[in-house]
């Protein structure tokens, strides 16, 4: 079963605008991290940012958790068209597994 | 460093096969795990294997097997193929645990007819 649910489930935006999805979760945990995909393939990781962080950035990206509302949002700042992808939360399960939500479709316009 | 590698690429098979999917982590990465990612959704998770025992399983049916060997690479067998096999095969290494930054092969995208 799916823990995440991502919001909105598509995004379609002009290059150099700002895009952000949002991600909820249902159990508590311990860390929560966002990976993109680009055309049905491989993931690769964003970010991780832990229970106890409230905000993290890396280069154009800036995450944000709210551990009260069991939610977490993914800023991406002057959007390029290279960013068209889908974006997903997944946050750990035990030392097993990563539960992933269903994901947004990011498309960036030229 | 070559990063998470998957064999192979693409498959069809046809329904009531079996087939075998290959991966090789990352080196000195000794977590595998794997996901089933149908067209349209999230990654669900299949199986984790550490140090070449199985730590961790999705519900899945016992159709799927999986094993890791002493070189920490790993396979993940489908027995009697349905038609809703048919997706995306994620191999993820990590060094430890699935609370630590995963890291994704391309994937083997099997269809089954």
């Amino acid at each position: 079963s799916q823990q995440g649910e991502e919001d909105p489930q598509a995004l379609s935006i002009q290059e150099g605008e700002n895009a952000t999805m949002n991600c909820s979760y249902k159990t508590s945990i311990n860390n929560l991290q966002w990976y993109r995909q680009n055309s049905g393939r491989g993931l690769v990781h964003l970010i991780l940012i832990r229970s106890n962080e409230r905000e993290k950035h890396s280069g154009r990206l800036r995450v944000t958790l709210d551990t009260s509302k069991k939610s977490s949002s993914l800023l991406i700042t002057a959007s390029r068209a290279a960013d068209t992808a889908s974006y997903f939360c997944a946050t750990p399960q035990g030392a097993q597994k990563l539960v992933f939500g269903q994901g947004t479709r990011l498309t960036i316009n030229p | 460093d070559a990063g998470v590698t998957q064999s192979p690429t693409h498959l069809i098979k046809t329904r009531g096969q079996h087939v075998t999917l290959r991966c090789s982590p990352i080196s000195g990465h000794k977590s595998v795990s794997w996901y089933q990612q149908v067209l349209g959704q999230g990654p669900q998770f299949i199986f984790q294997y550490y140090e070449k025992e199985e730590r961790g399983r999705g519900n899945f049916p016992d159709r799927f097997s999986a094993r890791q060997f002493p070189n920490y690479s790993s396979e993940l067998n489908v027995n009697a193929l349905l038609l809703g096999d048919s997706a995306l095969y994620l191999c993820a290494s990590s060094f430890a645990a699935a609370y630590n930054e995963q890291f994704f092969g391309p994937g083997t995208r099997l269809t089954v007819l």
